[in-house]
C-alpha cells in the first residue's frame, strides 16, 4: 500500500498570502496525484489531477507539482473561501489511497 | 447534470449489517467504475471499495475486505454496499463517486449518507 504523508498538517495564514503544501508518497507514483479542497460539512472537491492539471472550474491561483515522490499544491494568493482542509490522492495502483489532509486556517 | 444520491445510513448496533444504497444519473452508468469512499467523523478520507461498469472486476480495501461487499445493478443505475459484521470504527460517512467521467480521479461526489455503529 502507498502511503501519502502530508505536511504540515496545519498551515495558518492570512487572506492575500502565498500557500505551499505538500504530499510524499512512500513509493513512486509517476503523476498519478490528485488534490481535493473539502470544506466543512461538504463533499471533497477536486482540484488538481495528475499532478499539475486544474480540473474544470478551478481557479488559476491554484497549481500542482512534482511527480515521482514528492508533489506540491500551492495557493498562490489566498482568498477567503481557500480556507479548508486539503487532500492528496494517487491511482498508482491498488488500493487507492489519500494523505491525511492540511487544514489551511485563518492566521 | 451528475447526481449521486446515497441512501441507507442509520445507527447500527456493533456486529450488525446494514445495506447502502447510491442511485446515480446523468452518465452513462454502465460504462463506469463505481467507488465507495468514507469519511470517519473528524477525521480523513478513505477509500472502501471499487467495482468496474460491468461488474467484474472488484477491490476492496484491506479494512473491510471480507465484511462489506460491493455491487450494482446497471438497469437501475445503482450501486449498492452490503456491509456485515460492522465495528465501531466503520462509523463514517459513506460517499459514493464514480472514477474516469473526465479524469481517472473522483470529481463527482454525491451528498453521503452516515453510518453510525453504536450500541
Amino acid at each position: 500500500e502507498i502511503v501519502l504523508t502530508q505536511s504540515p498538517a496545519t498551515l495558518s495564514l492570512s487572506p492575500g498570502e502565498r500557500a505551499t503544501l505538500s504530499c510524499r508518497a512512500s513509493q513512486g507514483v509517476n503523476s498519478y496525484l490528485a488534490w481535493y479542497q473539502q470544506k466543512p460539512g461538504q463533499a471533497p472537491r477536486l482540484l488538481i489531477y495528475d499532478a499539475y492539471k486544474r480540473a474544470t472550474g478551478i481557479p488559476a491561483r491554484f497549481s500542482g507539482s512534482g511527480s515521482g515522490t514528492d508533489f506540491t499544491l500551492t495557493i498562490s494568493s489566498l482568498e477567503p473561501e481557500d480556507f479548508a482542509v486539503y487532500y492528496c490522492q494517487h491511482r498508482q495502483n491498488w488500493p487507492l489511497t489519500f494523505g491525511g489532509g492540511t487544514k489551511v486556517e485563518i492566521k | 447534470e451528475v447526481q449521486l444520491v446515497e441512501s441507507g445510513g442509520g445507527l447500527v448496533q456493533p456486529g450488525g449489517s446494514l445495506r447502502l444504497s447510491c442511485e446515480a444519473s446523468g452518465f452513462t452508468f454502465s460504462s463506469y467504475e463505481m467507488n465507495w469512499v468514507r469519511q470517519a467523523p473528524g477525521k480523513g478520507l478513505e477509500w472502501v471499495s471499487s467495482i468496474g461498469g460491468s461488474g467484474s472486476t472488484i477491490y476492496y480495501a484491506d479494512s473491510v475486505k471480507g465484511r462489506f461487499t460491493i455491487s450494482r445493478d446497471n438497469a437501475k443505475n445503482s450501486l449498492y454496499l452490503q456491509m456485515n459484521s460492522l465495528r465501531a470504527e466503520d462509523t463514517a460517512v459513506y460517499y459514493c463517486a464514480p472514477r474516469g467521467l473526465t479524469t481517472w480521479y473522483f470529481n463527482y461526489w454525491g451528498q453521503g449518507t452516515l453510518v453510525t455503529v453504536s450500541s
